[in-house]
């Protein structure tokens, strides 16, 4: 089965300043879609990010970019630039491409955005 | 955004009483999950479904069913709710079978049984 794993719960940084949020998982499948998902406190779950295992190129958007190692089985999220509006709980998900398409996801970070 | 409602937004019931949460859609997909926060556990998944009549368990199942009569609709029930079944619920919805490359969520459901 596989697992995802958030090793911070909790982090804090000042405005302007860059973060970066870890994850680890863990699979035996070769291709899949690594997430990066913001839910907010007003509860929404927001897509920030998305990563395609077979796909070496790091995906980007915006402020937010993600360093991807496949063997190491690691997929990190970079706020460039940190806004107030980022105050959030990050969530950390995968899915494979094979079979029952079940999302999993990590316990979740939650970022404070200080002013 | 996708058309998702969860309804409803919040409920405060008893131990021992059966709740139904319902999760409508009008999108069309075909994929529609059920899923479970709670601290330090992140996302959990219930129930799914691919289809009308067609559901499958997730990782946290015991003590929820569900049902899928129509494309649109997915209800998850608890039969007889348990404190330990307080969380706050989700439903999802996926716009491809073959890639799933996104996942589309409602705003979630605070149930607190008590």
């Amino acid at each position: 089965a596989q697992t995802v794993t958030q090793s911070q719960p909790e982090m804090s940084v000042q405005e302007a300043e860059t973060v970066t949020l870890s994850c680890t998982y863990d699979t035996s499948e070769s291709n899949y879609y690594l997430f990066w998902y913001k839910q907010p406190p007003s509860r929404q779950m927001i897509l920030v990010i998305r990563q395609e295992a077979y796909k070496q190129q790091n995906a980007t958007e915006n402020r937010f970019s993600v360093n991807f190692q496949k063997a190491a089985k690691s997929f990190s999220l970079k706020i460039s630039d940190s806004q107030l509006g980022d105050t959030a709980m990050y969530f950390c998900a995968f899915v494979g491409r094979q079979g029952a398409q079940k999302l999993v996801f990590g316990q979740g970070t939650r970022l404070t955005i200080n002013p | 955004d996708a058309g998702i409602t969860q309804s409803p937004r919040h409920k405060v019931t008893e131990t021992g009483t059966p709740v139904t949460l319902r999760c409508h859609q009008t999108e069309n997909h075909r994929y529609m999950y059920w899923y479970r926060q709670d601290p330090g556990h992140g996302l959990r998944l219930i129930h799914y479904s691919y289809g009308v009549k067609d559901t499958d368990k997730g990782e946290v199942s015991d003590g929820y069913s569900v049902s899928r009569s129509k494309t649109e609709d997915f209800l998850l029930t608890l039969e007889s709710a348990t404190s330990s079944q307080t969380s706050v619920y989700f439903c999802a919805i996926s716009e491809s079978t073959a890639t799933n490359e996104k996942l589309f969520f409602g705003s979630g459901t605070q149930l607190s049984v008590l």
